[in-house]
Formats: structure tokens, sequence, C-alpha cells
């Protein structure tokens, strides 16, 4: 069956710092992989989509990054974090054309 | 660009009483889905409807689907406590290659006793 792993669970960061969020799925090939953020008002952000290698869509023009180095693992980064980008962060994979996505566990971050 | 509206945003209700969800969108969709999440947690897939006048039932939760009106309701039977969470609907574009979910904005559905 498969799964996708996300971490850290929780991670707080300064102002100015660097982040890395890492997602990994196992048990499926080329999966669609995607980055939602859901802030405090409830709604989930569409942030990046990839649907292969090196294949990165961007949904929203901010200071954050995606990247695609494996089939199976995508990465948000950001080189200088800014409060705004404090939420709970989501990957998420989808298999056949029609399928739902599958979310991981998320990550909280919080900027301070 | 495709929108997707829930309502309402915001439903307490008894135990026991029946309720509906509404989830409109904007565009021609011919695939809609809800979503369960709960307080701190990460969203959980619930229903997937892939055609007009589908239907979808697990335990008290059903769900339908009319693409001509673009309307997907949650209904809910018999509210117990243990169905309090946030419900998200989600659609995406039909036609093409289209890999995005658009969500609504949830509704945070509280039973009480």
């Amino acid at each position: 069956s498969q799964t996708i792993h996300q971490w850290p669970a929780t991670l707080v960061q300064p102002v100015g710092s660097p982040l890395s969020l890492e997602c990994t799925v196992e048990g499926t090939s080329n999966p669609n992989l995607y980055w939602y953020r859901q802030a405090a008002g409830r709604g989930l952000q569409l942030l990046f989509y990839s649907v292969g290698i090196g294949q990165i869509s961007s949904e929203v023009p901010q200071n954050l990054s995606a990247s695609r180095p494996q089939d199976r693992q995508f990465i948000l980064s950001s080189k200088k974090l800014l409060l705004s980008d404090s939420g709970f962060y989501l990957c998420a994979w989808r298999g056949l054309f029609r399928s739902p996505l599958h979310f991981g566990n998320g990550t909280r971050l919080t900027v301070t | 660009e495709l929108k997707v509206e829930q309502n309402p945003l915001f439903l307490s209700m008894q135990e026991g009483k029946n309720y509906t969800i509404y989830c409109n969108y904007s565009t021609t969709s011919d695939r809609l889905y809800w979503y369960r999440q709960d307080p701190g947690k990460s969203l959980e897939s619930l229903f997937v409807l892939l055609s007009n006048g589908a239907v979808k039932q697990e335990g008290r939760l059903m769900a339908s689907l009319d693409t001509k009106a673009r309307l997907s309701t949650l209904h809910i039977t018999a509210a117990v406590h243990d169905l309090s969470a946030t419900y998200f609907c989600a659609a995406t574009n039909s036609g093409g290659s289209n890999y995005k979910l658009t969500f609504g904005k949830g509704t945070l559905l509280t039973v009480n006793p």
C-alpha cells in the first residue's frame, strides 16, 4: 500500500532563517505531488504541484520554492522566512487521474 | 478560474439531528471530493464523486453530485459527537490534463450532546 511521509511535524524558526520541509511517498511511482498551506483561517492554498521529476508549477508568488529531485520526493524550501510563512504545511500525492489527493500528516511551522 | 464555495462555514448541531452542507463550484467539473479534518490533524478523504447523479454513503454521511447545478451536498443523518470536524469539498476543472484541486473554505461542524 501507498504511504506518505512528511517531516518534521513541528518547526519553530526565526524570521530570516532558511526552511526545508521534506515529503516522500512509498508504494507508487510517478505520483503527482503537491504542497498546500493552511493558515489560521482554515482554507487550503495550493503552493506548488509537480507531475514529474524536475517539473514544478508554482501557484502563488512568494518567497518559497519547491523541488523534486527524485520521483517520490518533494521538498519545500525558503532562503529567508517571513512571519507570514507561519502555517500548517501539507504535502499530498495523487495517483490515477481521478483519484483523490492523499495527504501527509503535515508540518506546523511557526515563524517567530 | 474555478471557485468553490461552501455553506455554511460554521454549523452547530444537536446530536440526533439532520443537516446538509452545500458545495457550489463555478465552472464545469466532473470530479468532486469531500474531506474531513480533525483539529490539528491532516485531511482524510471521505468521498469521490465522478459523475452527475453520483451518490456515496458511509455511515451517517451521504454525498451527492449534480453537475448541471454545479452543486454537491454532504448530508448528515442523526448526528453524533464523533462527526465534529471541519469538512472540505474540492473540485477540479473538467477536460484536459488537470492536476489541481481547488478547495472550499471548509465547514466547521460541532455536534453538541
